[in-house]
């Protein structure tokens, strides 16, 4: 079975720059997540979706940070414009129907 | 609210040392439990779970017994090895299907 996959790996962009990160979930997985971790930190949830709804978004910084997951399956988490301390690893997780969540490698960002 | 807390790192071992990672909680309920682990420059690793009152997780040689009496759920191993090395996550799991974490707690095993 295939893990969930995220890219890029790593990405450096100078601050007020956009970016977008990408992750596909592993097949059938209904519930896919988003974290931001900062380092030393335990993981951030930013975003829940079920299938292609949102159900928790309160802790997404939505001046600047948007998310989408088109027909249910693969997401996109946007940053514009990118500040410093967006510096982080994003986390891409997804689970089937129990509590279970499985996590992508993350992609690592870092604002210049 | 539910909130998640285990112990400061880092700990550092002589590998073939016990090792314990204590973790407690607070929660609504009886949540599932969870411990992930983190090697370095890699994703998160789920490393066992129970879901109910005296259930055992256990996977690789780590161990865990959710203990509703003391809202704990502590990480053991008998003998740790430098492969070891990583931060480990403690987390619980809320009626949303959304994990509480720890801060994690970073491990160094030296040979």
């Amino acid at each position: 079975e295939a893990g969930v996959a995220q890219s890029p790996r790593y990405k450096i962009i100078e601050k007020r720059q956009s970016v977008a990160f990408w992750c596909n979930p592993i097949s059938g997985h209904a519930t896919l997540y988003w974290y931001q971790q900062i380092l030393g930190q335990g993981p951030k949830l930013l975003i829940q979706f079920q299938n292609n709804g949102v159900v928790d978004d309160s802790q997404l910084p939505k001046d600047r940070f948007s998310a989408e997951r088109l027909k249910g399956v693969d997401s996109t988490l946007k940053i514009q414009p990118a500040k410093l301390e967006d510096s982080a690893v994003y986390l891409c997780a997804s689970s089937f129907t129990s509590y279970e969540q499985y996590f992508g490698p993350g992609t690592r960002l870092t604002v210049t | 609210g539910n909130s998640v807390t285990q112990m400061e790192g880092p700990v550092t071992l002589s590998e073939e040392a016990f090792l314990t990672i204590n973790c407690t909680y607070t929660a609504t309920g009886y949540p599932s439990l969870f411990w992930y682990v983190q090697y370095p420059g890699e994703g998160l690793q789920l490393l066992l779970k129970a879901t109910k009152a005296d259930d055992k997780g256990s996977n690789k040689g780590f161990e865990a017994t959710y203990r509703k009496e003391t809202t704990s759920f502590h990480l053991e191993k008998g003998s740790v090895q430098v492969s070891d090395s990583a931060v480990y996550f403690c987390a619980l799991a809320d009626s949303n299907y959304q994990l509480i974490w720890g801060a994690g707690t970073k491990l160094i095993i030296k040979p």
